[in-house]
């Protein structure tokens, strides 16, 4: 039933270690993306997809890969993790233009990084 | 310069009260979109309610409306009748643009900490 959903939702792990988080969306959108949420509650975009194609890469370390294999599912994965990278990192996808309230995002439920 | 305002980190209102939470926005771009999402504890984005640059009428959501004064470019949340539920974070957000071409990109506001005391 769940419209967007990302797992893991907590992550702990080791700085320096590789990590991915997952998405998927069953609302049959085109558009998905990551935000970061840092401690502040500062909320960013990293990276955009639109029908499997980067749109956005905002200003975000190489350490960092998108990828998406189909428009339902866009992962992250994070190479060589340092402590700045804790956060929590939201998966959302919009619908069509003329479906709904335009670049409105549909978020997933989050997944906490703490990286030690 | 930044492209949403929230001056007020934090709010305090009591329970059946209404309450006001500002946002402040600058684009030059003639279409725009402007969105409420609500941040509970347990940390979910909720979209509130949303107001498009060309709308007439100001949007409203049951107790949600959103105070629309374009020429000063303010979008306020103004909540009736507040309960104990609505404490949480509060974000304003804002589109540029129309979404043409798959480029959309919600920036997004510091945020406002609504606390609810019964």
């Amino acid at each position: 039933d769940t419209a967007v959903s990302q797992t893991p939702k907590y992550l702990v792990t080791q700085m320096g270690n590789d990590k991915s988080i997952k998405c998927e969306q069953n609302l049959g959108h085109d558009t998905m993306y990551w935000y970061k949420q840092d401690s502040k509650k500062f909320l960013k975009i990293m990276f955009s997809y639109n029908n499997k194609e980067l749109i956005i890469n905002e200003t975000v370390p190489n350490r960092f890969s998108p990828k998406s294999p189909d428009k339902a599912h866009l992962n992250l994965h994070i190479n060589s993790l340092e402590l700045g990278d804790s956060a929590v990192y939201f998966c959302a996808s919009s619908p069509q233009p003329g479906q709904g309230r335009a670049g409105e995002l549909f978020f997933g439920e989050g997944s906490r990084l703490t990286v030690l | 310069a930044q492209k949403i305002t929230q001056t007020q980190p934090g709010m305090f209102v009591q329970e059946k009260e209404a309450v006001t939470l500002d946002c402040t926005y600058d684009t030059s771009d003639p279409s725009y979109g402007l969105f409420w999402y609500k941040q509970p504890s347990s940390g979910e984005m909720i979209f509130l309610i949303y107001q498009g640059s060309y709308d007439q009428q100001n949007a409203t959501e049951g107790r949600y409306s959103l105070n629309f004064q374009k020429a000063r470019k303010s979008a306020n949340l103004v909540i009736s009748a507040s309960q104990l539920g609505d404490s949480a974070m509060y974000f304003c957000a804002m589109r540029e643009g129309d979404f043409s071409g798959g480029y959309n990109k919600l920036i997004f506001g510091a945020g406002t900490r609504l606390a609810v005391h019964p």
